[in-house]
This record gives C-alpha cells, structure tokens and sequence, in this order.
C-alpha cells in the first residue's frame, strides 16, 4: 500500500537559513506526490506537486522539491527560511481513486 | 485559485444533538469532494468520498450511520454527525477536485470546521 512517512515531527531554523523537510514514500508504481502547508486556524495549502513530470518540482513560495526515485524520497527544500514560513508540513501521496493519504506532518519553526 | 469554503468554522453541542457542516466549492464544480477528519497533533485522516449524485464511500472504520454525506448539487457536500459525543469533537476538513482539471488530480481544502462536543 502507498504511504508517506516524514522523518522530523518538529524542524527549527533560524530565519534566512536553509529549510529542509524530509519526506520518504512507499508505492508499488510511479506516484503522485504533493506537499500542503497549514498555517493556524486555516485550511491547506498546496506547495507543489510531482506527477511523473519533471523530477525537481517548484512550488509557491519559494519552495521545491526533488523526486528520487532510487531513495524513494521527496523532501522539501528553501533556501531561506522566512518567518512566514512557520506552519505545519504534510508529505501526501495519492493512491488512486483520488484519495490522499497524508503523512503526519512536520512543524516549521522559523526563528528570528 | 479555487477556492473551498466550510460553515460552520466552529461549533460546540451537546452531547446526543447532530450537527450538519457544509462544503461547498465557490468558483467550481466539485462532482468529488472529500471528507477528513484531524484530531489533536495527529494528521488528517480521510473519512469518506463524496459523489455528487449517489452515495458515499466509506473508509474502514468510519461509520456510515454516524457520519452522515450528502452531496446533492455539484457545489454543495454535507457532513452530519448524528448523536455526537465527547469522542466525534475534532477538526473536519473537505476538500474538493474541480470536475474540469481532472488530469490534475488537485484537491482543493477548505478551512476546516472544529466540532466540541460536551
């Protein structure tokens, strides 16, 4: 079954460093992956998403991401974190018939 | 970008009363729209599927008679808890894939409702 698993429950930066999110992925074929940020009290918000087309993925924001097929990885990168960044992290894959199955996510904190 | 909105935002009830939140996409048709549910620092989970003119799929453990789904217009999904208890309060998310971007496979969330049940 397809699955996604986030490495880091908590990530902490200080603001204008690096951000990196680690994401690892289980699937028997080629996948769809996504990442959605959740700020406070409002809804997700899709990041970026990888469907089989170019491998390194840019989001909004700032943000991207790299499909490794060989390390089933799919993590997360910026290269300088800014405060508005805090928020919670999800790692998605789709499994078909249009459902999403998150992983548990990871929690940016961007200090100043 | 489309957009989904949720109402109510929150609610609080007693215990043994139903309530209903609506799901609705405001700039696009929706014939798909999902059903999640997000108790405290775990992720989301998805409940069930939601078909614009038939009945909704289930997922394991959820149950039908409790949590129930309507989505009788292209815009407009409904969630209901019946009888709610201390146990269904949570945070219930929908989100909803624009009928025209198929090949996308996008969904659009909206903001979620949180539910106390006392």
């Amino acid at each position: 079954a397809q699955s996604v698993t986030q490495l880091d429950s908590h990530v902490s930066v200080s603001e204008g460093t690096p951000v990196l999110l680690r994401c690892n992925y289980s699937s028997s074929y080629s996948p769809s992956l996504f990442w959605y940020v959740q700020h406070p009290n409002k809804g997700l918000q899709l990041l970026l998403k990888y469907t089989s087309a170019a491998t390194l993925v840019k989001g909004i924001n700032g943000f991207e991401a790299e499909f490794k097929k060989s390390e089933t990885s799919f993590h997360l990168t910026k290269p300088s974190a800014h405060m508005s960044d805090a928020a919670e992290y999800f790692c998605v894959v789709s499994v078909g018939g249009n459902k999403l199955v998150f992983g548990a996510g990871t929690i940016l904190r961007v200090k100043s | 970008g489309a957009v989904v909105s949720q109402h109510p935002s929150w609610v609080i009830c007693k215990s043994g009363t139903s309530v209903k939140i609506e799901c609705r996409s405001l700039d696009f048709q929706a014939t798909t729209m999902f059903w999640y549910r997000q108790f405290p620092k775990q992720s989301l989970m998805l409940m069930a599927t939601s078909n614009e003119g038939s009945k909704a799929t289930y997922e394991q453990g959820v149950e039908k008679d409790k949590f129930l789904i309507n989505h009788a217009s292209l815009t407009l999904s409904t969630l209901t808890v019946t009888s709610a208890h201390p146990e269904d309060s949570s945070f219930y998310i929908c989100s909803a894939r624009d009928y025209s971007d198929r090949a996308k496979e996008t969904q659009y969330f909206g903001p979620g409702t949180r539910l106390l049940v006392l």
